[in-house]
């Protein structure tokens, strides 16, 4: 079975602090990648990665960054959290498109809030 | 610009009955498509997929139909049961995208018993 582990489940945190989300994934995927849900507005793609050190942003890059030193583990970071970042963060990985990747496997998500 | 749509945010059906989810998309090049079921507090999980060469794909309860010419996927449930009730998101593949997947907003479905 394919795990994408995320460190916190729920995350209380000031506005102005710096957050990371840590993600870690065991099935040697290529890609990972950072989503944000909220009502409404389905799954939002802010960052991705296809390989070590590799990063592209996504539609909602704006106040986030993001780290890939290992090949099987992906952090997400509000450098300075806004109330306007609470939200669920999901976190997914995939085998690369070419190799035949089609489906992205999710974490469970953390619960950020922002106050 | 949303490429990938779903008009229904909410569903309601009564258990036994037929769920039917739709989602409509812009881009031709899409030529893989997804279906997610997602419950509270968790992450969403891989339901079913259809390629852009067929039309129909089926598994179990579920089947999910293509129509490439209206741009138009539709998820059916049959029967449907209270352990369906879920957000339901549909996600399109565009060929060759590193990025992978376009999602849609979402359709929560209730099923009541």
């Amino acid at each position: 079975d394919v795990k994408v582990t995320q460190s916190s489940r729920y995350l209380v945190k000031r506005t102005g602090e710096k957050v990371f989300l840590e993600c870690v994934q065991d099935m040697d995927h290529e890609n990972m990648f950072w989503y944000r849900q909220d009502p409404g507005l389905g799954l939002r793609l802010i960052y991705f990665s296809y390989d070590v050190k590799m990063k592209e942003k996504g539609d909602i890059p704006e106040g986030y960054s993001v780290s890939r030193e290992k090949k099987e583990r992906f952090s997400l970071i509000l450098e300075s959290a806004s109330t306007n970042q609470t939200s669920m963060y999901l976190c997914a990985s995939s085998f690369a498109t070419r190799t035949g990747g089609n489906t992205i496997y999710f974490g469970e998500g953390s619960w950020l809030t922002v106050v | 610009d949303q490429q990938v749509k779903q008009n229904s945010p909410s569903l309601s059906v009564q258990e036994g009955r037929i769920s039917i989810l739709n989602c409509d998309y812009t881009n031709s090049m899409f030529d893989y498509f997804l279906w997610y079921k997602k419950y509270p507090a968790e992450g969403p999980t891989f339901l079913i997929s259809i390629s852009s060469i067929k039309d129909k794909n089926e598994d179990g309860r579920f089947t999910v139909f293509l129509n490439k010419s209206a741009k138009h996927l539709s998820l059916h449930i049959v029967p449907s049961q209270p352990g369906d009730s879920a957000v339901y998101f549909c996600a399109a593949r565009l060929t060759g995208s590193a990025r992978q997947l376009t999602f849609g907003s979402g359709t929560q479905l209730t099923v009541l018993p």
